[in-house]
């Protein structure tokens, strides 16, 4: 089982839409989550952090269930510019280190 | 204000050849880290440098593999005897103290490495 499970999607979604993501994670030791994101040939940048009880950044919400080992994004009114990759990261057991996602596509169309 | 960078961009070479990439951090920070991006992959991590301790190698693929990290500050990956497998973006990161959770990891820009 991989250390993290995404949908690659691609989802495709008209402006203004609200979309979801999930993630699911196998290291049950696992104490930090995040959700970066990626554009097309671009390097990885840090979206939010997510926390056990939830948090918010504008039009983002994520949501952290550990008892399911499951992680969430939540995009409400799409924009055109949210077109990107989402990837969810994991901290390794060493708790520096990072594991990643394969990342889930995301296509925000007019 | 600078960011990560790394170089070169790109780099070509024929497999059996050696390779140095190369990492610069953001100044300040203290950890650094490398991991490549296969196509169709998520990022893989290869090894992590904190401060003077001894660097975390875990995730380096073979013996082909190697890093360094002068003075605190510049990193530099080495790949020996390139195979095709190794065909990959690596990119390099940095954050200001290591911690789990506790701090953002920024990337570089990455090299993109073909080896044919």
């Amino acid at each position: 089982r991989k250390e993290v499970e995404q949908d690659p999607g691609p989802f495709n979604v008209p402006e203004g839409a609200t979309v979801a993501f999930n993630c699911t994670y196998s290291n049950s030791a696992s104490q930090s989550f995040f959700w970066y994101r990626q554009d097309c040939r671009k390097e990885p940048k840090l979206l939010m952090s997510v926390y056990s009880s939830g948090n918010e950044d504008g039009r983002f919400t994520a949501q952290l269930n550990r008892a399911s080992q499951y992680i969430s994004l939540l995009i409400r009114d799409s924009k055109l510019s949210d077109s990107a990759t989402y990837l969810c990261v994991v901290n390794r057991d060493s708790g520096y280190a990072l594991n990643f996602g394969k990342g889930t596509s995301l296509l925000v169309t007019p | 204000g600078a960011g990560v960078s790394q170089s070169p961009s790109n780099k070509v070479t024929e497999k059996g050849k050696d390779v140095e990439l190369r990492c610069d951090p953001i100044s300040g920070h203290t950890a650094l880290y490398w991991y490549r991006q296969s196509l169709g992959q998520g990022l893989e991590f290869l090894i992590y440098f904190q401060g003077n301790s001894a660097p975390d190698k875990s995730g380096l693929p073979s013996d082909r593999f190697s890093a360094e990290r002068t003075g605190g500050s510049v990193s530099t990956l080495t790949i020996q005897r390139t195979q095709q497998e190794d065909s990959a973006v690596y990119l390099c990161a940095s954050s200001l103290a290591g911690l789990a959770g506790a701090d953002t990891q920024y990337f570089g820009p990455g090299t993109r490495l073909t080896v044919l």
